[in-house]
C-alpha cells in the first residue's frame, strides 16, 4: 500500500520569499508523484508531477519540485512567493504499475504568503 | 476544451435519504474516478471505472456505488445517507488506465453533499 506525509499543517512565507511545501511517500516500486492545489470551495488543479528522467521538475505558475528518491521525498518549491499562491497544497502518489489511476493524497499544506 | 464537470455543485439530504452525483469527464477521456474529501479524513479514493467496468474501490461501505455509461459519464449513489457522509465529492478524468502512463488527473470543481 502506499502512503504520502506532508508534516506541516500550514506554511507561513513572506511575499518575495522562497517556499518550500515538503512531502514523502512510501509505494511499492516505482512511483508517479504529483502536485495538486486547492483554492477555496474549488476542485484540485494539477500543478506538477514527476514520472521519470530529471529529478527536478517544473511546472505551472514558478513552482518546481525535486525529487529525491533515496529520501523519499518530492518537495515543492517557489523561488519568490505571491500572495495569490496562498491556498492548500497536496502531494499525491500512484505506482507506475498496478492500482490504476488510483492517486493517494496527502493531508494538504495551507500556504499562507504575507506581504 | 471543456474541463471535467460536475453536477449539482450543492446539494443538502436529509439522513436516511439517497443521492445520485453526476461527472462528464473531459471529451475523449475513458477514466473516471471518485474521490471523497473531509476536513477529518481528507481526500480518500472511492472508485475508478473505465469502459463501463469499476476497475478500482476504495475502502467505503457498499452504500456507495457508482457506474459509468458508454459516453464515460459516471454517477455515483450514496444510499442511506448519514451524517459523516457530508463532504466535497471529487471527480477526475483520466485518459487511460495507467498501464504506465503518468499522465496527470483533471478534477472537476466538485459537489458539496450536506446531510441535515
Amino acid at each position: 500500500a502506499q502512503s504520502v506525509a506532508q508534516p506541516e499543517d500550514q506554511v507561513n512565507v513572506a511575499e518575495g520569499n522562497p517556499l518550500t511545501v515538503k512531502c514523502t511517500y512510501s509505494v511499492s516500486g516505482n512511483p508517479y508523484l504529483f502536485w495538486y492545489v486547492q483554492y477555496p470551495n474549488r476542485g484540485l488543479q494539477f500543478l506538477l508531477k514527476y514520472i521519470t528522467g530529471d529529478n527536478l521538475v517544473k511546472g505551472s505558475y514558478g513552482f518546481e519540485a525535486e525529487f529525491n528518491k533515496s529520501q523519499t521525498s518530492f518537495h515543492l518549491k517557489k523561488p519568490s512567493a505571491l500572495v495569490s499562491d496562498s491556498a492548500l497544497y497536496f502531494c499525491a502518489v500512484r505506482p507506475v504499475t498496478g492500482g490504476g489511476n488510483k492517486l493517494t493524497f496527502g493531508t494538504g499544506t495551507q500556504l499562507k504568503v504575507e506581504l | 476544451k471543456a474541463g471535467v464537470t460536475q453536477t449539482p455543485r450543492y446539494l443538502i439530504k436529509t439522513r436516511g435519504q439517497q443521492v445520485t452525483l453526476s461527472c462528464s469527464p473531459i471529451s475523449g477521456h475513458r477514466s473516471v474516478s471518485w474521490y471523497q474529501q473531509t476536513p477529518g479524513q481528507g481526500l480518500q479514493f472511492l472508485f475508478e471505472y473505465f469502459s463501463e467496468t469499476q476497475r478500482n474501490k476504495g475502502n467505503f461501505p457498499g452504500r456507495f456505488s457508482g457506474r459509468q455509461f458508454s459516453n464515460s459519464r459516471s454517477e455515483m449513489n450514496v444510499s442511506t445517507l448519514e451524517l459523516g457522509d457530508s463532504a466535497l465529492y471529487l471527480c477526475a478524468s483520466s485518459p487511460y488506465l495507467s498501464g504506465g502512463s503518468g499522465t496527470e488527473a483533471f478534477f472537476g470543481q466538485g459537489t458539496r453533499l450536506t446531510v441535515v
